[in-house]
């Protein structure tokens, strides 16, 4: 079974600055979809970036960026220029490629908060 | 669009009371998949379903129930809570096809007494 760890529960960033959520999985698929969301305060969770396996090159969205490690089974989350706005619960979360359930299968989360 | 809604928002019940809750998407998705969060735990399925008619069990889905009649519903049920069903319930949906993602409905907190 494939299984999503977050090992750090709480994170501090002084706005304007850059922070890296850390996120490790186990699979012995070769084919799957690795996510981050972001979860406010008002609990709606927002997709904040998505990777495909097979693409090597790091997906990019503005000021979000991932350090996807195949091989080494991680999936780090960077937020540059941190804005006030970013506070919010992230949780990494991967789903197998094909099948009709696409299940996702969530971390534990990590708690942002950024310092003014 | 509305999206995904959920319906209620909150809601209180004694132990042992049932009550359904109701996840509406509005976008012609496929498949639709109910998941519960629990403080420290994540999000974690409790069923889903990949069309009209047909359910299938996720990861914790001992106490609940649930249906989907109609392609844009689908309902979760309690038979008869327990304090341990004490959540927030997180509806979402996606498109058949293997690059999109769920979209979440905002949630419903759960409190069982």
């Amino acid at each position: 079974a494939q299984t999503v760890t977050q090992s750090q529960p709480e994170m501090s960033v002084q706005e304007a600055e850059t922070v890296t959520l850390s996120c490790t999985y186990d699979t012995s698929e070769s084919d799957y979809y690795l996510f981050w969301y972001k979860q406010p305060p008002s609990r709606q969770m927002i997709l904040v970036i998505r990777q495909e396996a097979y693409k090597q090159q790091n997906a990019t969205e503005n000021r979000f960026s991932v350090n996807f490690q195949k091989a080494a089974k991680s999936f780090s989350l960077k937020i540059s220029d941190s804005q006030l706005g970013d506070a919010a619960m992230y949780f990494c979360a991967y789903r197998n490629y094909g099948g009709a359930t696409n299940k996702l299968i969530f971390g534990t989360g990590t708690l942002l908060a950024v310092q003014p | 669009n509305a999206g995904v809604t959920q319906t209620p928002k909150f809601r209180v019940l004694k132990t042992g009371q049932s009550m359904t809750l109701l996840c509406a998407q509005d976008m012609n998705h496929e498949y639709m998949y109910w998941y519960r969060q629990d403080p420290g735990m994540g999000l974690r399925l409790i069923h889903y379903s990949v069309g009209e008619g047909t359910t299938a069990k996720g990861e914790v889905p001992d106490g609940y129930n649930v249906s989907r009649l109609k392609k844009q519903n689908f309902l979760l049920g309690l038979e008869s809570a327990a304090p341990s069903q004490t959540s927030v319930y997180f509806c979402a949906s996606r498109p058949h096809g293997e690059t999109y993602e769920q979209y979440f409905g905002p949630g419903t907190r759960l409190t069982v007494t």
